[in-house]
């Protein structure tokens, strides 16, 4: 699976648009993006998912860029509650591990009042 | 069905014995994984069993961990012999077959702490 790279951390003021970017370079035809966030001592949650177009569903959109080698994630009105680690995974669907996601470190969004 | 359950939340054990973890996936999905999460790190992919066959295993961390679907339905995850380093949050995930490209749902993990 192609790697990703997101900055470890980000601020984001309270109902305000949250950006996550998440670089992609080398990501292959048939590999979809995946975004994933993990809410402190839960579980990773699923958020949303594309392969070229643009995405959005009643958590968040997802803008893919047109070569494909990056992606954002954005939050349009942020909330306390969105405090979490956001992860962008790439995964070819499927693969000998089935649908098993390679998580990185992801990003720790903090939302400020 | 409310989604993945795992138990325990938490165990603590000591340095030397075995634990065993359970995971009911949501009752309809065929694909049910474990991950294991270190602190400040992103889980990390273990096994992976489609309805009750263990299709990928190699990532199992060393011959002391063992995961087991009988029925395809629930799983067990056992960690023989147990060491500090073992000490994280093993979550466990299900996904269904009949949908291409579904998302996992996770469970709420269960916290090993080995003393």
């Amino acid at each position: 699976d192609a790697k990703t790279t997101q900055p470890p951390s980000m601020d984001c003021a309270e109902g305000r648009a949250a950006n996550l970017p998440c670089n992609h370079s080398t990501i292959s035809g048939n590999e979809y993006v995946y975004w994933y966030r993990q809410i402190h001592s839960q579980g990773p949650q699923y958020i949303i998912h594309g392969l070229k177009n643009n995405e959005t569903n009643e958590m968040a959109s997802l803008i893919i860029t047109e070569d494909r080698k990056s992606s954002t994630l954005i939050l349009p009105h942020a909330t306390l509650r969105d405090t979490a680690v956001y992860y962008c995974i790439v995964r070819v669907s499927p693969s000998n591990s089935g649908y098993a996601l390679n998580f990185g470190k992801g990003t720790s969004l903090l939302v400020t009042p | 069905d409310t989604g993945v359950s795992q138990n325990p939340r938490h165990k603590i054990t000591k340095r030397g014995q075995n634990v065993t973890f359970r995971c009911d996936p949501i009752s309809e999905h065929n694909r049910l994984y474990w991950y294991r999460q270190t602190l400040g790190q992103g889980p990390e992919f273990l096994t992976y069993f489609q309805n009750e066959a263990q299709l990928e295993k190699s990532r199992l961390l060393s011959d002391r961990f063992s995961a087991e679907r009988p029925k395809g339905s629930f799983s067990t995850l056992e960690i023989q012999r147990t060491e500090q380093g073992d000490s994280a949050m093993y979550l466990c995930a299900s996904s269904s077959q009949l949908r291409r490209n579904t998302e996992a749902f996770f469970g709420q993990g269960t916290r090993l702490t080995v003393v």
